[in-house]
C-alpha cells in the first residue's frame, strides 16, 4: 500500500508566480490534511478536506492561498503570486473514512514539498 | 485543543533506553495522545498513539498516568538512526463534522551519541 504522496518534492518559484502543489492520499483515505513548516518549527494546519469539501480552513491565509480535493485526482494546495515569506516545506496527511466509537484517526504524512521563492 | 510541553532537546548513548515526558494539564475527556517523529526533510511519522495506561508496539511504548496531565514516551535501546524530532499531541477522537487539525508544538530534538 503506497503512503501518502506529493509532488514536486522541490519547487522553486519567483515572486509572483503561482505555485500549486499536489498531494494523492493513502489508498483508502478520504481525509486530506495541510500544514506547513518553516525551519527549526513545528508543523502548522493550513486546512482539512474531504471529498469535494473544505472541512477546516482555519489555518489558512486570507489571500492568495487556496485548496481543493476533487472528486477524481490528487488534492491540490495552490499559492498565487508568491512571496519570499511563502518558502517553507508544505507537507500533505491523509486518514481513513470516518471510524466508529472512541478510536481516534491516525494522520499519515507525505513527504513534503519544499518551496523555495526567489 | 490541550498545550502540551515537552523538553527541547535530549542526549542519549546508543543502546539506551529513552523516556522523553509530554505534560498536557489542560487534556480534555475525549482526547488522545500521539506522538510522531521526524527526520530532517521528510514528514512526520506516526509512532505510537493511547489514551490511557499502557500502549506498547515494536517501537516504543507510550505510559499515561491516571490523570492523564502528562505521557512518557519510552524508546528501548536507541541507535543513531533515533536521532530526530519526536512530537507529542494531544486531540480530539474522531467525531463527525469536528475540526481535526494536529497542533504541533516545537517538539524534543533526541540526540544519539556513540
Amino acid at each position: 500500500n503506497a503512503g501518502v504522496m506529493q509532488n514536486p518534492r522541490h519547487l522553486v518559484r519567483r515572486r509572483g508566480q503561482e505555485a500549486r502543489l499536489r498531494c494523492s492520499p493513502m489508498k483508502g483515505h478520504s481525509h486530506v490534511y495541510w500544514y506547513r513548516q518553516l525551519p527549526e518549527e513545528g508543523l502548522k494546519f493550513m486546512v482539512y478536506l474531504q471529498k469535494e469539501n473544505i472541512i477546516d480552513e482555519s489555518g489558512m491565509p486570507k489571500e492568495r492561498f487556496s485548496a481543493e480535493f476533487p472528486k477524481e485526482g490528487p488534492s491540490i494546495l495552490r499559492i498565487q503570486q508568491v512571496v519570499r515569506g511563502d518558502s517553507a516545506a508544505y507537507f500533505c496527511a491523509s486518514s481513513p473514512p470516518m471510524a466508529s466509537g472512541r478510536e481516534a484517526d491516525t494522520q499519515y504524512f507525505g513527504p513534503g514539498t519544499r518551496l523555495t521563492v526567489l | 485543543l490541550a498545550k502540551t510541553t515537552q523538553p527541547i532537546s535530549m542526549d542519549s548513548y546508543e543502546g539506551q533506553e529513552v523516556n522523553i515526558t509530554c505534560s498536557h494539564n489542560n487534556i480534555a475527556t475525549n482526547d488522545y495522545i500521539t506522538w510522531y517523529q521526524q527526520f530532517p526533510s521528510q514528514g512526520p511519522r506516526f509512532i505510537i498513539q493511547g489514551y490511557k495506561t499502557k500502549v506498547t508496539n515494536e517501537v516504543a511504548s507510550l505510559f499515561i498516568p491516571a490523570d492523564r496531565k502528562s505521557s512518557t514516551l519510552s524508546l528501548p535501546r536507541v541507535s543513531l538512526s533515533d536521532t530526530a524530532v519526536y512530537y507529542c499531541l494531544v486531540g480530539d477522537a474522531f467525531s463527525s463534522g469536528s475540526a481535526r487539525q494536529l497542533t504541533f508544538g516545537s517538539g524534543t530534538q533526541l540526540t544519539v551519541l556513540p
